[in-house]
């Protein structure tokens, strides 16, 4: 089945606690993207990647991390949270760049920061 | 830049009548536009998307979405509403310009009374 996973659904952490959230893609899909979801703003983009190797900064990417080492993989790295990034994180990936292609979204990942 | 204004935060109808979601939309070039629905601690599934063609868009489960391009707007309808598309909304804009980045709107809430 074609599908976006993320590990874990749930994390519950400390302020300062570094954590990583997992992205896996099963598509062969070259575009990857990571956001978050907050009441009342939609989602927001995070960060993005064109292909291996290939990322980039979107609009809120204060505080977070990424890396593209293998095409099906992009994880989000919080090198030490914060009380405001807890939020509602999904990932997505299309076959490319380009505008046309729909975009296939994880299940999401709830983080809570105390 | 792109962006979405979604017109109602919230949205209220009876089983079996219709539904009207409204979406303005502002992009520089031809935009590609999507609804997506995002049903209670789900990820969000692609409804239907415009990319140039017909501007009348038919998606699944029924709803539509007309392109007009002179007034910006890329709502969507169903004739007849189930209680089981109770969910939130989103409306959104992407544009080669922009890299594929999706805007979204801030979303509708649809309550579906019984």
């Amino acid at each position: 089945e074609a599908q976006v996973t993320q590990n874990p659904r749930y994390l519950i952490t400390v302020t300062g606690k570094k954590l990583t959230v997992t992205c896996s893609q099963n598509m062969n899909h070259e575009y990857m993207s990571w956001y978050r979801q907050d009441p009342g703003l939609g989602l927001r983009q995070i960060y993005y990647s064109m292909n291996v190797e290939v990322t980039d900064k979107g609009d809120v990417p204060e505080g977070y991390k990424v890396s593209r080492k293998e095409k099906r993989n992009f994880p989000l790295i919080l090198e030490s949270p914060s009380p405001n990034q807890t939020s509602l994180y999904f990932c997505a990936s299309s076959l490319s760049q380009n505008s046309y292609n729909e975009q296939f979204f994880g299940p999401g990942t709830r983080l809570t920061v105390l | 830049a792109q962006s979405v204004t979604q017109l109602d935060s919230h949205v209220s109808v009876s089983e079996g009548t219709p539904v009207l979601l409204r979406c303005n939309y502002s992009s520089s070039y031809s935009p590609s536009l999507f609804w997506y629905v995002q049903h209670p601690n789900k990820g969000l599934q692609l409804l239907l998307k415009y990319t140039s063609a017909a501007t009348l868009v038919k998606g699944i489960n029924g709803f539509e979405a007309e392109f007009k391009k002179s007034e910006t707007s890329f709502h969507l309808t169903k004739p007849s509403a189930h209680m089981s598309e109770a969910a939130e909304y989103f409306c959104v804009v992407s544009d080669w310009e922009y890299g594929n980045k999706l805007v979204f709107g801030a979303g509708t809430i649809l309550r579906v009374k019984s």
